[in-house]
């Protein structure tokens, strides 16, 4: 398909375990974004990466959270010794280049349960 | 602290109707806007954007309109179709400070097009 796809759809996993959420961006996209989004809340900016290197970190909420894009292109969100907060849809974006008027295209989340 | 606040959490229209979601915003650093609208189960999709030199734009069915002086914006969609039943977030951008592409996202707006 063209657009964003982030793997899997759907993640539970116990508490104190580690996970990794995948997202391919749009092909020729060189950013990538990840938003977290809680229920009933607007999704929240967690990192963005221009090309290999992340941009902006700052929304990471801990060093729990880490992000990796080695290639450029497909990027992982690891996190390491799951707490239930961490329950959330995390969402992958990507844009065209880093001009603010090329919009961020979303994929559809990954709907992370920690139980 | 909510930046951009969207104070409706739902709105009801008839069909062939217009349809206004508002939304303001505190921090006067802001200055490029977008809406996105998000069915359940998926990711947002962009649908139009300003930035606050104009104060309308349109696109087909979508007019956003920016008052800088009050921090409001709105989106008027006209006339509107049964579809466009989704929530529609709205976002904000401060484009002057370096290599920030920070997205600040308000609560969302749940509009139903009754038919």
């Amino acid at each position: 398909g063209a657009g964003v796809s982030q793997t899997p759809s759907n993640k539970v996993t116990e508490k104190g375990k580690y996970v990794e959420l995948r997202c391919d961006p749009i092909s020729g996209h060189t950013a990538l974004y990840w938003y977290r989004q809680s229920l009933g809340q607007g999704p929240e900016f967690l990192i963005y990466f221009q090309g290999t290197g992340a941009a902006d970190d700052s929304g990471l909420p801990n060093d729990r959270f880490f992000a990796v894009r080695p290639e450029g292109s497909v990027s992982t969100l690891k996190i390491q010794r799951t707490e239930r907060g961490d329950s959330a849809v995390y969402l992958c974006a990507s844009s065209l280049g880093k001009r603010w008027e090329q919009p961020q295209h979303f994929g559809d989340g990954t709907r992370l349960s920690i139980l | 602290d909510q930046q951009v606040k969207q104070n409706s959490p739902s709105l009801s229209v008839q069909e062939g109707r217009i349809s206004i979601l508002n939304c303001d915003y505190t921090n006067s650093m802001f200055d490029y806007f977008l809406w996105y609208k998000k069915y359940p189960a998926e990711g947002p999709t962009f649908l139009i954007s300003i930035s606050s030199i104009k104060d309308k734009n349109e696109d087909g069915r979508f007019t956003v309109f920016l008052n800088k002086s009050a921090k409001h914006l709105s989106l008027h969609i006209v006339p509107s179709q049964p579809g466009d039943s989704a929530v529609y977030f709205c976002a904000a951008i401060r484009t002057n400070a370096g290599n920030n592409r920070k997205l600040i996202w308000g609560l969302g707006t749940s509009l139903a097009v009754n038919p």
